[in-house]
């Protein structure tokens, strides 16, 4: 069984620039989880997708969105980068939504804002 | 309160050795408390998790204990080997679909030989 991809790995983008992350959830989950990683503030959650829908938001501003397509693959956008955005971006797919069903992370996309 | 409190930030054990991690939660409604392993350049993996209906889960070398009244949980990884040298995060949620993972800060574990 294909685990969670995210693609790509590794970005590199500059102030005041756009980037779409994409996230492939395993086979038959529905679930998809978006996660921020520094190494200042750890693993912070940003947004939840169930079924095309967000179910649950984190303390992020509104340059940070998020969509999930009918297949459960998900993108998340983050509009007129600030440097602070340099971040392990994760994503995580599970079976229902909700923190406590298990979460099976992909590798995450490394962004760098310059 | 969401925040979830972990020490040491850092952490080396000798092989063969006890390794201990601590988590401390302030909401009361928490009850799933998992842990995660992360190694370098992977995502996290969930490696074991407890709800608050035990004291105690133990999976191989890897043991949970909670402590309700205190809001404590801990991870021990006993005859800890150098496979084990990863960074571990203790996470916390409650039953529901609108819930999330709120994580501590994580714990660098060094197992030396």
């Amino acid at each position: 069984k294909a685990g969670v991809t995210q693609t790509p790995r590794y970005l590199i983008k500059t102030r005041g620039q756009q980037v779409t992350l994409s996230c492939s959830p395993i086979s038959g989950h529905r679930s998809v989880s978006w996660y921020q990683q520094t190494p200042g503030q750890g693993l912070q959650f940003l947004f939840e997708y169930f079924s095309e829908t967000q179910r649950n938001k984190g303390n992020f501003p509104g340059r940070f969105s998020g969509r999930q397509f009918s297949n459960s693959r998900s993108e998340m956008n983050v509009s007129t980068l600030e440097l602070g955005d340099s971040a392990l971006y994760l994503c995580a797919s599970s079976l229902m939504p909700g923190g406590n069903t298990e979460a099976f992370f992909g590798q995450g996309t490394r962004l760098t804002v310059v | 309160q969401q925040q979830v409190k972990q020490s040491p930030q850092s952490l080396i054990v000798q092989k063969g050795g006890i390794s201990i991690i601590n988590c401390a939660y302030e909401n009361t409604a928490f009850d799933y408390f998992p842990w995660y392993q992360q190694f370098p350049g992977k995502g996290p993996a969930l490696l074991i998790a407890i709800r608050p209906d035990v004291s105690e889960k133990k999976e191989g070398r890897f043991t949970i204990s909670f402590n309700k009244s205190a809001k404590q949980f801990s991870l021990h990884i006993m005859d800890s080997q150098p496979g084990d040298s990863a960074t571990y995060f203790c996470a916390a949620t409650f039953t529901g679909t609108a819930s999330k993972l709120t994580f501590g800060t994580g714990t660098r574990l060094q197992v030396t030989l």
